[in-house]
């Protein structure tokens, strides 16, 4: 079974920082790998996606890397702001439609 | 641009009532779901459709049914709730290259 982890389990920078969220994950048979944030008491929102083929991709602030080999991802944000404030969820696919969230990363950004 | 549209948003019931939460999808894609989102468990697949015609069971299947009702909609079914059925339900599908979207989530408790 896919294992995912997330760290660290929160996150407080101020505004400005760069942040750096960490995913790990059991199984390197992946099909794509998803980056997700939630808000509170709101749905799950897609950032990025990486299929297995590439090694990153990247939405304005935003790049996530992938590395198959060693089982990690990471997502960056540059120049991190208060609306960066949210939960960020790790999502693994294998293609089995079943697809393996991590904890998620709660970040705050203070202003 | 709907992307997944759940219903209700918000639903109180009591023990033993039934229910059904409906979700549609604008995408064409072929692959819905559903979930639940419990603190601290996480997000958890209860059901499945991989395509028109088909569902199958996720990690949590008791006490829910499901109708794939066509390729655009896919419903969930409590029978019976009960108070361990309080949860945030969010529907997603799946297709192309876009990974996975999800709904805004229907917030359901049980008295």
């Amino acid at each position: 079974k896919q294992e995912v982890t997330q760290i660290p389990a929160a996150l407080s920078v101020p505004e400005g920082e760069n942040l750096v969220l960490n995913c790990s994950f059991t199984d390197s048979a992946i099909y794509n790998l998803q980056w997700f944030r939630q808000d509170p008491g709101k749905g799950l929102t897609s950032l990025l996606l990486i299929q297995s083929s590439q090694r990153e991709q990247t939405s304005g602030r935003l790049n996530a890397s992938l590395d198959k080999s060693s089982g990690r991802s990471t997502l960056y944000i540059a120049a991190s702001q208060p609306g960066d404030s949210a939960t960020y969820l790790c999502a693994v696919d294998t293609n089995d439609y079943k697809l393996s969230f991590g904890a998620g990363t709660t970040v705050t950004v203070r202003a | 641009n709907a992307g997944v549209t759940q219903t209700p948003k918000f639903q109180v019931l009591k023990t033993g009532q039934s229910m059904t939460l409906q979700c549609a999808q604008d995408m064409n894609h072929n692959s819905m779901y559903w979930y639940r989102q419990d603190p601290g468990m996480g997000l958890r697949l209860i059901y499945y459709s991989a395509s028109e015609g088909t569902t199958d069971k996720g990690e949590v299947p008791n006490g829910y049914n499901v109708s794939r009702l066509n390729k655009r909609e896919f419903s969930l079914r409590l029978e019976s709730a009960a108070p361990s059925q309080t949860s945030v339900y969010f529907c997603a599908s799946s297709g192309g290259t876009r990974g996975y979207t999800f709904g805004s989530g229907t917030r359901l408790t049980v008295v």
